[in-house]
Formats: structure tokens, C-alpha cells, sequence
């Protein structure tokens, strides 16, 4: 059974700080690895992953992959309060067709002033 | 992107009727579309796979009598909580693919349900 593990589950740390959100998986036949933003109701997707070493960049966040330690990072800097939300990690094999994500609990970062 | 509508965003029910949220997607005509479930503290877990024009395609311990799927049209799903009791109550959400086989879902707004 495929198996995402986030931590830590949850967070709180000031404006300007600089965060770190760990995903570590179990699946088998890895296709990628993604990153969403969950606010308040939809999550909103964040990143891909499917090779180990690139780092993939937006703005303030940026995240990479280990594919050999199963594992990934999302990075955050300059936190403002409007990152506050919870993360998800998800993992996507190549069978089910693909698309059958799993997913973790999640991380709830909180950023104060 | 695609651009998923959701409805209702909330909703109160007793225990023993039936619930029906609809999943638009709004630009873009999906062929699959899919269900999750979220309780509190927990992960998205994927219920089942909608297929236009077939049957839905249901996870393992999901009864498919109890969660009715229906996917008439590209754009259009349809998720019946069927005699809801109060242990449904949760968080269900649904999502598009962009593309045949991509993992790169985007998700509505959620359905809020709770059975008192």
C-alpha cells in the first residue's frame, strides 16, 4: 500500500521566517510527486516532481525531490501571514492509471506577525 | 489549469436522506473525474473514479450503493450520499486531471456535509 508521511503536522513561526515541510513516501512504481496548497477548501496545486535533484522554483517557495532517500522538501522564505495553510504532499504511481494520488495528512503552517 | 466548480459548498442534512453534490468543470471537458474524502485531521482519501458515459470505478471499502456516481455529460459529476448517517458527515471534494493519465489534479471547492 502506498504511504506519504508529512511532518511536522504542524507549525507556527513569524513573518520573514524560512520553513521547511518534509515529505517522506512508499509507493510502488513512482511516477511524481506534488505539492498542494490547501487554504480553506480546494487545494491548489503548488509543484511536480519526477526527478530526483531539480529543484523546481516559484516565487518565495521552492521544493525537490530525493528519489533515492524517498523523499522531498518544500521550502518556504520570507513567510508571509498569507502562506498560512495546510500542505499537501501526494504521490502518483504509474499504474491505476496514473492519477490515483495518495495523500498525506498534511502540515499546518501557521505564520504570525 | 482547469477550473473546477463545486456545489453546495455546505450542507445540513438528517439521517436518512439524500445528499447530491454536483462537480462542474468549467473549462475544460473531463472524461475522468474524481472523488475524495477528507475527515478532520486526515488525508484526502480517493473514494472513486467517475467515467463519462461508464460506470464509476470505486476504491476498496467504498460501497457503491451508498456513494452514487454519476457522470452524464464531460462537464458534469454527480456525487449521492444515499440515506446519509451521521458517520458521513466529512469533507468531499472532487477534482479533474488535465489530460488522459496526468496526476496533476485540480480540485473544487469541497462539499462540507453533515448528517444530525
Amino acid at each position: 500500500e502506498d504511504k506519504v508521511v508529512q511532518s511536522p503536522l504542524s507549525l507556527v513561526v513569524h513573518e520573514g521566517d524560512t520553513v521547511t515541510l518534509n515529505c517522506s513516501y512508499e509507493v510502488t512504481n513512482f511516477r511524481s510527486l506534488l505539492w498542494y496548497k490547501q487554504e480553506k477548501k480546494a487545494p491548489t496545486f503548488l509543484f511536480m516532481l519526477t526527478s530526483s535533484g531539480i529543484e523546481k522554483k516559484s516565487g518565495r517557495l521552492s521544493s525537490i525531490l530525493d528519489k533515492k532517500e524517498l523523499f522531498s522538501i518544500l521550502n518556504i522564505t520570507a513567510t508571509q501571514t498569507g502562506d498560512s495553510a495546510v500542505y499537501l504532499c501526494a504521490v502518483a504511481p504509474f499504474t491505476g492509471g496514473g492519477n490515483k494520488l495518495t495523500f498525506g495528512t498534511g502540515t499546518q503552517l501557521k505564520v504570525e506577525l | 489549469g482547469a477550473v473546477v466548480s463545486q456545489h453546495p459548498s455546505r450542507v445540513i442534512c438528517k439521517s436518512g436522506t439524500s445528499v447530491k453534490i454536483e462537480c462542474r468543470s468549467l473549462d475544460f471537458q473531463a472524461t475522468t473525474m474524481f472523488w475524495y474524502r477528507q475527515f478532520p485531521k486526515q488525508s484526502l482519501m480517493l473514494m472513486a473514479t467517475s467515467n463519462e458515459g461508464s460506470k464509476a470505478t470505486y476504491e476498496q471499502g467504498v460501497e457503491k450503493d451508498k456513494f452514487l456516481i454519476n457522470h452524464a455529460s464531460l462537464t458534469l459529476s454527480t456525487l449521492t450520499v444515499t440515506s446519509a448517517h451521521p458517520e458521513d458527515s466529512s469533507f468531499y471534494i472532487c477534482s479533474v486531471a488535465v489530460g488522459a493519465g496526468s496526476e496533476k489534479l485540480f480540485f473544487g471547492s469541497g462539499t462540507q456535509l453533515s448528517v444530525l
